[in-house]
């Protein structure tokens, strides 16, 4: 699977948009990104996956760049709750299995 | 929809003791993997099942360690004798192998303490 970098940390106030950063410039044409979260004494918790196009559900939106080399996820209106480590991988579809994490970006929402 | 279901939540146990782990994932879902997560590795997968045959288990550390599904809704990983480095939390996930792209859902965990 190809490697993801992500900032190691990010801050954002309550209220606003958190915009988190993710490059993968060695991403397969037939490889998706994937986003999780991992609240604190939590599991990591699924958000949303894309392969070319943008993507939204009621968690986030996933904006993938043109060349596929990076991608950012949004959380429109964080929240306190929304305080997480977020990690971005990409995963090949041929087998079902193997998501990498990495350390991915802890992101704390501040009031 | 109850999620994955992980007991204990919490085991503390003396090194050389055995210690088994239990999972139940969503029902539907035909697909089972265990990971370890600690603070040096991060999380690392140990164990993946399909359709409760146990596909890939190259992460598994060493011989101490077994896991093992004997229907589509119970996984044990078991860790026979325990080692302090053994301490971590260790989590299912669930998904629909059926499915392509299924994404994986994950239980809350069980913190593993050996001393």
């Amino acid at each position: 699977d190809a490697k993801t970098t992500q900032p190691t940390s990010m801050d954002c106030a309550e209220g606003r948009a958190a915009n988190l950063p993710c490059n993968h410039s060695t991403i397969s044409g037939n490889e998706y990104v994937y986003w999780y979260r991992q609240i604190h004494s939590q599991g990591p918790q699924y958000i949303i996956h894309g392969l070319k196009n943008n993507e939204t559900n009621e968690m986030a939106s996933l904006i993938i760049t043109e060349d596929r080399k990076s991608s950012t996820l949004i959380l429109p209106h964080a929240t306190l709750r929304d305080t997480a480590v977020y990690y971005c991988i990409v995963r090949t579809p041929t087998g079902n299995y193997k998501l990498t994490f990495g350390k991915g970006t802890l992101l704390t929402v501040n009031p | 929809d109850a999620g994955v279901i992980q007991s204990p939540r919490h085991e503390v146990t003396e090194m050389g003791q055995e210690v088994t782990l239990r999972c139940k994932p969503i029902s539907g879902h035909n697909s089972l993997f265990w990971y370890r997560q600690t603070m040096m590795r991060g999380l690392e997968l140990l164990i993946y099942f399909n359709n409760n045959v146990p596909i890939d288990d190259s992460g598994m550390p060493e011989d101490r360690f077994s896991a093992k599904m004997p229907n589509a809704s119970f996984s044990t990983l078991k860790i026979q004798p325990s080692e302090p480095r053994d301490s971590a939390v260790y989590f299912c996930a669930s998904s629909l192998g059926s499915v392509r792209n299924s994404p994986l859902h994950f239980g809350n965990g069980t913190r593993l303490t050996v001393t």
